[in-house]
């Protein structure tokens, strides 16, 4: 089964809009964190949220998380051309070794 | 701030050799992982390592891979027979407990 699908696929706005993408996932997570990947580049870590949290807040980033619902957004406020990127949900199960398990992203482009 | 690195940046090889994929996880970190990315497609995970052993691993991960922590710093990941279709981008990350995974820039591997 697939864990961890973003939506949208792919994302356009014009800088200062907000930007949200959302993630799915399909079995019970120990916590969901959110990378940036830039173009051929590596992952960069966002934010962490643990599965008994349900919000959390970094800068420009707000992450939501609904266990009931198995999905969380990433929220970008007051975008920048430098916030264009790929964007991936990554969960991490309690019966596992922690290992992350990514979804396809968000291509997200900011237009100046 | 520590980060993880990754040696070579860039690795081409013939169908059939081996390599040997170099990653120096942050110090006081743990956990460690190898991720691959073929392009245009999921960051997959391969296998993760824990106390001097495999704590799990994937489908993909068959009897071509290995990896080993040969000294306190250095952590490898080992294809004994290379093939076309492990042409990818080879992550390693690492966390100091169960948690935030920090990846290294990657290393591109490219079959001929």
């Amino acid at each position: 089964s697939q864990q961890g699908e973003e939506d949208p696929q792919a994302l356009s706005i014009q800088e200062g809009e907000n930007a949200t993408m959302n993630c799915s996932y399909k079995t019970s997570i120990n916590n969901l964190q959110w990378y940036r990947q830039n173009s051929g580049r590596g992952l960069v870590h966002l934010i962490l949220i643990r599965s008994n949290e349900r919000e959390k807040h970094s800068g420009r980033l707000r992450v939501t998380l609904d266990t009931s619902k198995k999905s969380s957004s990433l929220l970008i406020t007051a975008s920048r051309a430098a916030d264009t990127a790929s964007y991936f949900c990554a969960t991490a199960r309690m019966d596992s070794s922690y290992k992350l398990i990514f979804g396809s992203g968000t291509r997200l482009l900011v237009r100046p | 701030e520590p980060e993880v690195t990754q040696t070579p940046s860039h690795q081409v090889t013939q169908m059939g050799q081996e390599v040997i994929l170099r990653c120096v996880p942050i110090s006081n970190h743990l956990y460690f992982y190898w991720y691959r990315q073929i392009l245009g497609q999921k960051v997959e995970f391969l296998v993760s390592f824990y106390n001097n052993e495999i704590s799990e691993k994937s489908e993909i991960f068959d009897d071509q891979f290995s990896v080993e922590r040969p000294d306190g710093s250095n952590f490898t990941l080992k294809i004994r027979s290379t093939k076309l279709e492990d042409s990818a981008m080879y992550f390693c990350a690492s966390s100091e407990q169960s948690d935030t995974q920090y990846f290294g820039p990657g290393t591109r591997l490219t079959v001929l």
